[in-house]
């Protein structure tokens, strides 16, 4: 059973840093692309960030590129997103989401709980 | 940017009634869209891909159609479980981006 795992949010102030976890399990990890998905309150879904299985590629939403980093570490099955110069617009549950692509179609087909991080003073 | 925009926002369906989504793109994305279902406090749920492929488990009643620039999610015979906001998603360029969402509530 694929389980998707996030930890780390809470409250920090502008301008603080976060470091978030999503720990996989059941599947092979570093065969797959994965992804950050959020959704602030009470608004719909924004694609954060994806890295590709071996971690050689990654991709950014303009809102967040030169802030955000994403990494992983295949050897502990964990997906990471480092989160600089956070802003009030940052604040979201943060969705930890596993890619599929078969016969050039992707999709994301499975997600984790989420977790809230909350950018206020 | 490919800017995906759905309508209604919402729908109010009867139960047995069938509800039709719609999403369109402002470029084409040709057959790469997914759908998604979310519950209020639930993370969202893998409907379609491929614009009209059913995910694994999903039920039949659930389907999707079109290519380019317009899609459709139809659902044949709404049930209580399937009242819910639903997000259509493309994957065919970067940044991936999602629709605004419809939230089908019961009438």
């Amino acid at each position: 059973e694929v389980q998707l795992l996030e930890s780390g949010g809470g409250l920090v102030q502008p301008g603080g840093s976060l470091r978030l976890s999503c720990a996989a399990s059941g599947f092979t990890f570093s065969g797959y692309t994965m992804s950050w998905v959020r959704q602030a309150p009470g608004k719909g879904l924004e694609w954060v960030s994806s890295i590709s299985g071996s971690g050689g590629f990654t991709y950014y939403a303009d809102s967040v590129k030169g802030r955000f980093t994403i990494s992983r570490d295949n050897s502990k099955n964990t997906l990471f997103l480092q989160m600089y110069t956070l802003r009030a617009e940052d604040t979201a549950v943060y969705y930890c989401a596993k890619d599929h692509c078969s016969s050039g179609s992707c999709r994301f087909d499975y997600w984790g709980q989420g977790t809230l991080v909350t950018v206020s003073s | 940017e490919i800017v995906m925009t759905q309508s209604p926002a919402t729908l109010s369906v009867s139960p047995g009634e069938r509800a039709t989504l719609s999403c369109r793109a402002s470029q084409s994305v040709s057959s790469s869209l997914a759908w998604y279902q979310q519950k209020p406090g639930q993370a969202p749920r893998l409907l379609i891909y491929g614009a009209s492929t059913r995910a694994t488990g999903i039920p039949a009643r659930f389907s999707g159609s079109g290519s380019g620039t317009e899609f459709t999610l139809s659902i044949s015979s709404l049930q209580s479980e399937d009242f819910a906001v639903y997000y259509c998603q493309q994957y065919h360029t970067w940044p991936l981006t999602f629709g605004g969402g419809t939230k089908v509530e019961i009438k």
